[in-house]
């Protein structure tokens, strides 16, 4: 199985500030990497597949980088409505995993 | 706009069978692999299989000897069964689509859109 670590676990920030949240494979998986956002009691919403391609109706704060086995979720200019927990996940081979999380949370 | 609703029973005594259905609507299951995913209360994200529009279907190691998932494709459903559960299997169960990219490996796009989620509860 391909393992999938975020760092950091949580990270306090404030409204406007620029958040990088990372994410590493075990094993290289070319772009095969998404980026998830997750609110209490609702399900994941996908934010960028592909490494750096951004939904449709995604705000163009949100971006991604990186190929083969390191990855960065970046915010550039975080909102009130962006503290979430975020997840990355690789869709290269099965299991299809995810990273453990990453929590934003306000300062 | 293709959205998926699921429903099933939402407590299950250990030992017995969780069963989940995922409806398809607005959209065609060509060219798509149909995932369920699930989550522990207060934990991550768990990948349990995926199924593409000609049936075949692939498991997560850890589940595999209890799952099973099914396409229906003229009702544009898919399902979930779970045998011999736990209360380890309590969980929010969820169903999305991917966008298959290449094949015979498959190779998927994210998982998008999502069903809204089912809280299944293992417990006598």
């Amino acid at each position: 199985d391909i393992q999938m670590t975020q760092s950091p676990s949580s990270l306090a920030a404030s409204v406007g500030d620029r958040v990088a949240i990372t994410c590493r494979a075990s094993q290289s998986i070319s772009n095969y990497l998404n980026w998830y956002q997750q609110k209490p009691g609702k399900a994941p919403n996908l934010l960028i597949y592909a490494a750096s391609s951004l939904k449709s109706g995604v705000p163009s704060r949100f971006s991604g980088s990186g190929s083969g086995t390191d990855f960065t979720l970046t915010i550039s200019s975080l909102q009130p409505e962006d503290f979430a927990t975020y997840y990355c996940q690789q869709t290269y081979s099965p299991p299809r995993t995810f990273g453990q999380g990453t929590k934003v949370e306000i300062k | 706009q293709v959205q998926l609703q699921q429903w099933g029973a939402g407590l299950v005594k250990p030992s017995e069978t969780l069963s989940l259905t995922c409806a398809v609507y607005g959209g065609s299951f060509t060219g798509y692999s149909w995932n369920w995913i699930r989550q522990p209360p207060g934990k991550g994200l768990e990948w349990i299989g995926e199924i593409d529009h000609s049936g075949s279907a692939t498991y997560n190691p850890s589940l595999k000897s209890r799952l099973t998932i099914s396409l229906d494709s003229s009702r544009s459903q898919v399902s979930l069964n779970l045998s011999s559960v736990t209360a380890a299997d309590t969980a929010v169960y969820y169903c999305a689509r991917a966008y298959v990219v290449a094949v015979p490996i498959i190779r998927l796009w994210g998982f998008d859109p999502w069903g809204q989620g089912t809280l299944v509860t293992v417990s006598s």
